[in-house]
């Protein structure tokens, strides 16, 4: 059963840095692309950031390119969000999702249930 | 950027009629779409993909047609358990985007 927890999430000051995780489990973690989707409090959902199954691959949003970076290590089932100067447009619940797919469509499938960052001075 | 415009914002239907919503792209995405189910304080879930394919353990009520830039997500007699908010996405493009969601009330 794939299962994915996020953690790290907070109450931060505009400009200071925050690193959230992902852990994965259920699924071969190293055959999957996986992803970053927020949600601002009482707003729709923001696609983030994506890496690929070997991390040689990874996309962003233009928002967050040069203060946000996504890393995976697949030694230990793990995804990564390094948020750097952050801004109180970051405030949202941030969710991991897995890349799924048939061989032609890809398409996030699992989702975690979350981690909410505050930016707030 | 591909925009992606859900229609309507808020659908108001009675339980056992039949819900239409709406996702139309800015460009072409071919059938690189997928539709998600949200209820409050929960996280998203995968109901189709591909445009039409219903994910494992979607209901038949569930639904999706369309290609190119013309998408419909249809739950042909809605359940209690289905008022919550749809969104659209598309898979074709980097960045990846979503619909602004459609939110399906109790009339």
């Amino acid at each position: 059963q794939v299962h994915l927890v996020e953690s790290g999430g907070g109450v931060v000051q505009p400009g200071r840095s925050l690193r959230l995780s992902c852990a994965a489990s259920g699924f071969t973690f190293r055959n999957y692309g996986m992803h970053w989707v927020r949600q601002a409090p009482g707003k729709g959902l923001e696609w983030v950031a994506f890496i690929s199954y070997d991390g040689s691959d990874r996309e962003y949003v233009d928002s967050v390119k040069g203060r946000l970076t996504i890393s995976r290590d697949n030694s230990k089932n793990t995804l990564s969000l390094q948020t750097n100067s952050l801004r109180v447009e970051d405030t949202a619940v941030y969710y991991c999702a897995r890349e799924g797919g048939d061989g032609t469509h890809y398409y996030p499938d699992y989702w975690g249930q979350g981690t909410l960052v505050t930016v707030s001075s | 950027e591909i925009v992606m415009t859900q229609s309507p914002a808020t659908l108001s239907v009675s339980p056992g009629e039949r819900a239409t919503l709406s996702c139309r792209a800015s460009q072409s995405v071919s059938s690189n779409l997928a539709w998600y189910q949200q209820k409050p304080g929960q996280a998203p879930r995968l109901l189709i993909y591909a445009a039409s394919t219903r994910a494992t353990g979607v209901p038949v009520r569930f639904s999706g047609s369309g290609s190119g830039t013309e998408f419909t997500l249809t739950i042909s007699s809605l359940q209690s358990e289905d008022f919550a908010v749809y969104y659209c996405h598309q898979c074709n493009n980097w960045p990846r985007t979503f619909g602004q969601g459609t939110k399906v009330e109790i009339k």
